[in-house]
């Protein structure tokens, strides 16, 4: 069975600071992973994701996320933080099923980012 | 502009009314999937729908009536709510062998219970 765990339910940042948002994973067989945004009232962006692909991964909006086996993380970070960036952000992980995939997310970690 | 879109987006309705959340996309998907987000708690799947049939069902209550005519289409039928379902219901899709893909999702309709 898949699972996520966010680590921080809200993290603040002041502008032009590094972000750093956490997520660990299990998962029985090779993950895919992704990031979503969700901005009040809105739906979930992806703004990322890992396909083994590469380790390091960039996504929209300069974030990027590195994923790590020896320690099941796919951590996002972006290196300054910007007013615009304030929102909701979920990690996922993917396992197939029967030729569909169940995204099983995490809690979400809500960005707050002060002037 | 989302690929995936849900009508209303809002949506007041009382106790002993039906409603119905429709969900479209013209992305080319063959999966559909309704999630639950209410406040304070982590999203939950609702249905899942592969090749218009449905494959997954959470124990989700039978006051939530799912329905997928087509690939394009999908529906969540509502009657007799309780106030607790009051939540954000987002509607995404998939193609069925892009596990990596992940979802596209809706924008979400706001509903109110009251």
């Amino acid at each position: 069975a898949q699972s996520v765990t966010q680590l921080g339910s809200h993290v603040s940042v002041s502008e032009g600071a590094l972000v750093l948002l956490r997520c660990n994973y299990s998962s029985s067989v090779p993950p895919y992973l992704f990031w979503y945004v969700q901005y009040p009232n809105q739906g979930l962006q992806l703004l990322l994701k890992y396909t083994s692909a590469a380790t390091l991964v960039k996504g929209i909006n300069g974030f990027e996320a590195e994923f790590k086996k020896s320690e099941t993380s796919f951590h996002l970070t972006k290196p300054s933080a910007h007013m615009s960036d304030a929102a909701e952000y979920f990690c996922a992980v993917s396992e197939g099923n029967s030729g569909y995939s169940t995204l099983t997310f995490g809690k979400g970690t809500m960005l707050l980012v002060s002037p | 502009e989302t690929g995936v879109t849900q009508t209303p987006r809002h949506l007041v309705m009382g106790m002993t009314n039906k409603k119905s959340l429709k969900c479209e996309q013209h992305l080319g998907h063959n999966a559909m999937y309704w999630y639950k987000q209410s406040a304070k708690k982590p999203l939950e799947l609702m249905f899942v729908y592969s090749l218009e049939e449905r494959v997954e069902n959470n124990s989700v209550p039978s006051r939530f009536s799912p329905e997928c005519p087509n690939s394009s289409h999908l529906f969540l039928h509502l009657h007799t709510l309780q106030p607790e379902d009051s939540a954000l219901y987002l509607c995404a899709s998939s193609r069925l062998d892009g596990q990596g893909d992940g979802y596209t999702f809706g924008s979400g309709t706001r509903l109110t219970v009251v």
